[in-house]
């Protein structure tokens, strides 16, 4: 079964709306989460490291302004897409270690986001 | 940093054996996933074998991983139409960050 749940699975929203997107580890901890994101046909980016207790860690070229990222607790981490406009329409994915550093990493289902 | 590369598509047809290949330039990477993604879906993991491996099987799938070549393959037995996915390696960037390559799209056909 999941390991890791993200809610929402879908999301349509018109530009200029925030959005906020749930990471779940069950049944385990979390210290670090790990937000991705996929264009259609491409493969993932890591955007960020969600860290518990303390601020994320972005990379390069990823705007920390226009998505927030909030590790509340050892089992939570929210992504939050301020004022989405079209162009941040895209596949938000979010994945957690299990067990703790350097265990295989399991993956939410995905957010599909999409701005009109 | 870490880059993975790996072929972008491959066809077989039901029964037979596909082979998916992946390189890498980190050595250090701890281990190495395969992912599989289904359309609409997140990243299900496949397998992973450590660093210090040559091999690894696990019912229809088995895991070669060349070292000195920095190659990594996922061969899956038996291949049926439910296999048809995109297949991602991944390398350890370090810090428990993941390194995809392009992915290769696996279709399986009668």
């Amino acid at each position: 079964g999941a390991v890791v749940s993200q809610h929402p699975s879908w999301v349509i929203c018109k530009s200029g709306t925030s959005v906020k997107i749930e990471c779940r580890s069950l049944d385990f901890q979390a210290t670090t989460m790990f937000w991705y994101r996929q264009f259609p046909k491409q493969s993932l980016m890591l955007m960020a490291t969600s860290n518990e207790g303390s601020k994320a860690t972005y990379e390069q070229g990823v705007e920390k302004d226009k998505f927030l990222i909030n590790h509340a607790s050892l089992t939570l981490s929210t992504l939050t897409v301020t004022s989405a406009h079209p162009e941040d329409s895209s596949f938000y994915i979010c994945s957690a270690p299990q067990g703790g550093s350097n265990q295989p990493q399991h993956f939410g289902d995905g957010t599909r986001l999409s701005i009109l | 940093g870490e880059d993975v590369e790996q072929s972008l598509f491959l066809s077989v047809r039901e029964g037979d054996s596909s082979v998916i290949n992946c390189t890498y330039t980190d050595s250090s990477s701890t281990y190495l996933y395969w992912y599989k993604q289904e359309p609409g879906a997140g990243l299900q993991l496949l397998t992973y074998i450590f660093s210090n491996m040559d091999m690894k099987q696990d019912q229809r799938l088995t895991v070669l991983l060349n070292k000195k070549d920095k190659h990594l393959s996922l061969r899956i037995a038996d291949t049926q139409t439910g296999d048809s996915a995109i297949y991602f390696c991944a390398g350890s960037g370090g810090y428990n960050k993941l390194i995809f390559g392009a992915g290769t799209r696996l279709a399986v056909h009668p």
